[in-house]
């Protein structure tokens, strides 16, 4: 079966710019994660949600981050006024069931650059 | 501050040997402790995953070594492979929380 997408891949942009990443969940899966790696980093918490509503948003480093889920299935991670520190790759992950109950399947992420 | 600690960062095996990877944590509320292996341009996989319940288990090459007391635990990757080369995560969750903590990571390569 299908596993976790994300798009774009790859995404330059200029500092000051506003981006979308999307992420298309497993088919099912009601928990949806995004978490940010940068370089020679584990990936980190961003934002969680279960169902349609961001259950858990405290890993988001401002308000220029905002994420939704209107129909409970795929995901949009929203950066304004860009910044060179948000340079890194986001990956969304989801699950079938929430924390330690199920096994998050990672999509390949997008590697975000601001320039 | 970074909950579940990893080393070490790089580590460089012969072919056939024994990898070994640490980690350590302090949070006693965490009940579920993931191995993820990542390749490059590629999104973490979970390779490996254990509860406190349990002092070991294994999967193929692959085992997990859990010491509750010592708030411990390592992968250990028996007969390495050069196809083993990758990055591996260990990772830590609670049954009450909804993300799983990263440690910084150890970049494995596997010489023929």
């Amino acid at each position: 079966g299908a596993g976790v997408s994300q798009t774009p891949s790859n995404k330059v942009t200029e500092k000051g710019k506003y981006v979308e990443l999307r992420c298309d969940p497993i088919s099912g899966h009601t928990a949806l994660y995004w978490y940010r790696q940068s370089l020679g980093q584990g990936p980190e918490f961003l934002i969680y949600f279960q169902g349609t509503g961001a259950a858990d948003d405290s890993g988001l480093p401002n308000d220029r981050f905002f994420a939704v889920r209107p129909e409970g299935s795929v995901s949009t991670l929203k950066i304004q006024r860009t910044e060179r520190g948000d340079s890194a790759v986001y990956l969304c992950a989801s699950s079938f069931l929430p924390g330690s109950g199920g096994e998050q399947y990672f999509g390949p992420g997008t590697r975000l650059t601001v320039t | 501050q970074q909950q579940v600690k990893q080393s070490p960062q790089s580590l460089i095996v012969q072919k056939g040997g024994i990898s070994i990877i640490n980690c350590a944590y302090e949070n006693t509320a965490f009940d579920y402790f993931p191995w993820y292996q990542q390749f490059p341009g590629k999104g973490p996989a979970l390779l490996i995953a254990i509860r406190p319940d349990v002092s070991e288990k294994k999967e193929g090459r692959f085992t997990i070594s859990f010491n509750k007391s010592a708030k411990q635990f390592s992968l250990h990757i028996m007969d390495s492979q050069p196809g083993d080369s990758a990055t591996y995560f260990c990772a830590a969750s609670t049954n009450t929380g909804n993300q799983f903590y990263f440690g910084t990571g150890t970049s494995l390569t596997v010489i023929p």
